[in-house]
């Protein structure tokens, strides 16, 4: 069965340096893998996604996201955090599973952005 | 531009009354999906289209209904049997059930007084 872990509920950083959002997976099968932003009273919007290409994946906003099958891992990156980043972030896996085509979102983590 | 157009933005209902959630996209996408999101728990899948005239449940479907008769269209029913109403709802879309970009309204925020 598939399952998604986002290992922290709420990160806080400050401006101007690295922003770490973790990302855990479980699948049977090869799993595509995303990253959602959502800010408050919106939807969400689509950061990035890996369905099975390079395995590091460049996505908007300066944030990319690194697929490790070994470590079941697919964690969210950032050099730099900005103000405007805070919000939170969505891990989602897609794929076929034994009970058919399943996608499966994590808890969520909430990004703090301190000045 | 194409999108998601979800309405009301907030919505309040009283106990024992239906509401209904309204879901237009533009995209020309095929299928169509209702999400619940409760804090801390992500987002819970209500229903799902992948064609019109056609819906499957997904995990937390008692308590709702939907209908899917044009491709634009799929509007959600929050009924009375729903006994935890309160939340935040969002529609989404893609091309085809298992094309992985999934395109979000902008939601609504039910609540029961």
């Amino acid at each position: 069965a598939q399952s998604v872990t986002q290992l922290d509920s709420h990160v806080s950083v400050s401006e101007g340096t690295p922003v770490l959002l973790r990302c855990n997976y479980s699948s049977s099968y090869s799993p595509s893998l995303f990253w959602y932003v959502q800010h408050p009273n919106k939807g969400l919007q689509l950061l990035l996604k890996y369905t099975s290409a390079a395995t590091l994946v460049k996505g908007i906003n300066g944030f990319e996201a690194e697929f490790k099958k070994s470590e079941t891992s697919f964690h969210l990156t950032k050099p730099s955090a900005h103000m405007s980043d805070a919000a939170e972030y969505f891990c989602v896996v897609s794929g076929s599973d034994t009970g058919g085509f399943k996608t499966i979102f994590g808890a969520g983590t909430r990004l703090f952005v301190k000045a | 531009d194409g999108g998601i157009t979800q309405s009301p933005k907030y919505l309040f209902r009283k106990e024992g009354q239906n509401v209904t959630l309204s879901c237009e996209q533009n995209l020309n996408h095929d299928a169509m999906y209702w999400y619940r999101q409760d804090p801390g728990q992500g987002l819970r899948l209500i229903y799902y289209s992948q064609i019109v005239n056609d819906f499957q449940k997904g995990d937390i479907a008692e308590g709702y209904s939907v209908s899917r008769e044009k491709k634009e269209s799929f509007p959600l029913t929050v009924t009375s049997a729903q006994k935890n109403p309160t939340a935040f709802y969002l529609c989404a879309s893609t091309r085809g059930l298992g094309d992985y970009g999934y395109t979000f309204g902008s939601g609504t925020r039910l609540t029961v007084v």
